[in-house]
């Protein structure tokens, strides 16, 4: 299997710019999670779905901050509009039902607003 | 709530030493217990796992023992080696998925 993938594995873009992430989870996984990282604040949970569907967005910072899964095989993290502090590198993990908790985490892709 | 704790990095041993990375959790429920490691530039990767207060997990000869008395999961591995050298994370299960401590960077010198 070719693992969690994820596009771009960096972006660097202006403030005020729209930034779209992307993620493939492994085939056949039932929950998608998508992570963010910084020195300061560590790794935050930002959202997860189980079957396409948001099950839990309370760590998405604020309304600038919008994810989507259409199919089980595409999930994408939407910045509009970024500003410096969304700074960090982000991660998307998918995991099977019968263990949700043994996460497969995709390289990250690493976002630079300046 | 959910919580865990880790000792702060970094943590610089020689190649062949003894290995201890300290984690301790909140005791709300009945958590399973994770650590995961992080290579440079890589996402996380499970290292290992424990389920229930006395299980032991191990995994590439890092071991931890789920400890409810103590409410303490620490990592140890016996003689480390220059590629372990990455960052380690312990996590336990809860409201929110996965509870991820800060991290602990090891580094490891030959």
């Amino acid at each position: 299997d070719a693992g969690v993938i994820q596009s771009p594995r960096h972006e660097v873009t202006e403030m005020g710019q729209e930034v779209t992430l992307r993620c493939k989870p492994i085939s056949g996984h039932d929950y998608l999670f998508w992570y963010r990282q910084t020195m300061m604040r560590g790794l935050e949970l930002l959202i997860y779905f189980n079957n396409n569907v948001p099950i839990d967005d309370s760590g998405m910072p604020e309304d600038r901050f919008s994810a989507k899964m259409p199919n089980a095989s595409f999930s994408t993290l939407k910045i509009q509009p970024s500003e410096p502090r969304d700074s960090a590198v982000y991660f998307c993990a998918s995991s099977l039902a019968v263990k949700p908790y043994e996460q497969y985490f995709g390289p990250g892709t690493r976002l630079t607003v300046t | 709530g959910d919580s865990v704790t880790q000792m702060e990095g970094p943590v610089t041993l020689s190649e062949e030493a003894f290995l201890t990375i300290n984690c301790t959790y909140t005791a709300t429920g009945y958590p399973s217990l994770f650590w995961y490691v992080q290579y440079p530039g890589e996402g996380l990767q499970l290292l290992l796992k424990a389920t229930k207060a006395d299980d032991k997990g191990s995994n590439k000869g890092f071991e931890a023992t789920y400890r409810k008395e103590t409410t303490s999961f620490h990592l140890e591995k016996g003689s480390v080696q220059v590629s372990d050298s990455a960052v380690y994370f312990c996590a336990r299960t809860g409201r929110r998925a996965l509870t991820f401590g800060s991290g602990t960077r090891l580094q490891v010198q030959p």
